[in-house]
């Protein structure tokens, strides 16, 4: 079974801190992807990776940056929390593109 | 641009029922389509993936349909228990050369015993 593992269920962090958000695949996924999820606004695509080294923004990457240095392996990196980025955080991956993703359990983040 | 809805926002039924779940979406240009299921303050689940060039898929209890022309699925849940009990969504893939998915805002269910 494909897992995706994220370092932490829940995190409060207050405004202005950066803060790390680290997802883990064990199935030799080419492909990565941060998700945010909000109340009535659903999921929307924050970055995702092809391969490692290499990025691509999705619908809303404003303050957040990511960074894929191994293949399993791919961060969100909020450089400087603010109380809008409170949120559930999902990762995903994927084998390629168009194969269907596996999601991890999330990570509630609360900005204060 | 692709929009994905689903109707309805939220269904309750007595367990032992059959029922339809609806996705709509406005392009059919589609690479394929997928059904999650997401249980309250958790990840997503995969339930099923269907690709543009197929009508169905079917796992247990569970039968997803797709019909590009009219730009809908629907996912059918045979005699429905209490654990069935989440919100589903679909969500749709418009290629590979971009992984881009679009989801809809989900159903959530409820299954009483």
């Amino acid at each position: 079974d494909v897992k995706v593992t994220q370092s932490s269920r829940y995190l409060v962090k207050r405004t202005g801190e950066k803060v790390f958000l680290e997802c883990v695949q064990d199935m030799d996924h080419e492909n990565m992807f941060w998700y945010r999820q909000d109340p009535g606004l659903g999921l929307r695509l924050i970055y995702f990776s092809y391969d490692v080294k290499m990025k691509e923004k999705g619908d809303i990457p404003e303050g957040y940056s990511v960074s894929r240095e191994k293949k399993e392996r791919f961060s969100l990196i909020l450089e400087s929390a603010s109380t809008n980025q409170t949120s559930m955080y999902l990762c995903a991956s994927s084998l390629w593109r168009g194969h269907e993703q596996f999601f991890g359990p999330g990570t509630r983040l609360t900005v204060l | 641009k692709q929009e994905v809805t689903q109707i309805p926002a939220a269904l309750s039924v007595p367990e032992g029922e059959n029922l339809v779940l609806n996705c709509s979406f406005t392009d059919s240009a589609i690479y394929n389509l997928q059904w999650f299921r997401q249980d309250p303050g958790k990840g997503l689940t995969s339930l099923l993936l269907i690709q543009s060039s197929q009508r169905e898929q079917t796992s247990g209890r569970l039968n997803a349909s797709l019909d590009k022309s009219s730009g809908r699925s629907t996912l059918y849940i045979a005699a429905s228990q209490p654990g069935d009990s989440a919100t589903y969504l679909c969500a749709v893939r418009r290629g590979t050369s971009y992984d881009k998915v679009i989801f809809g805002p989900g159903t959530s269910l409820s299954v009483i015993p």
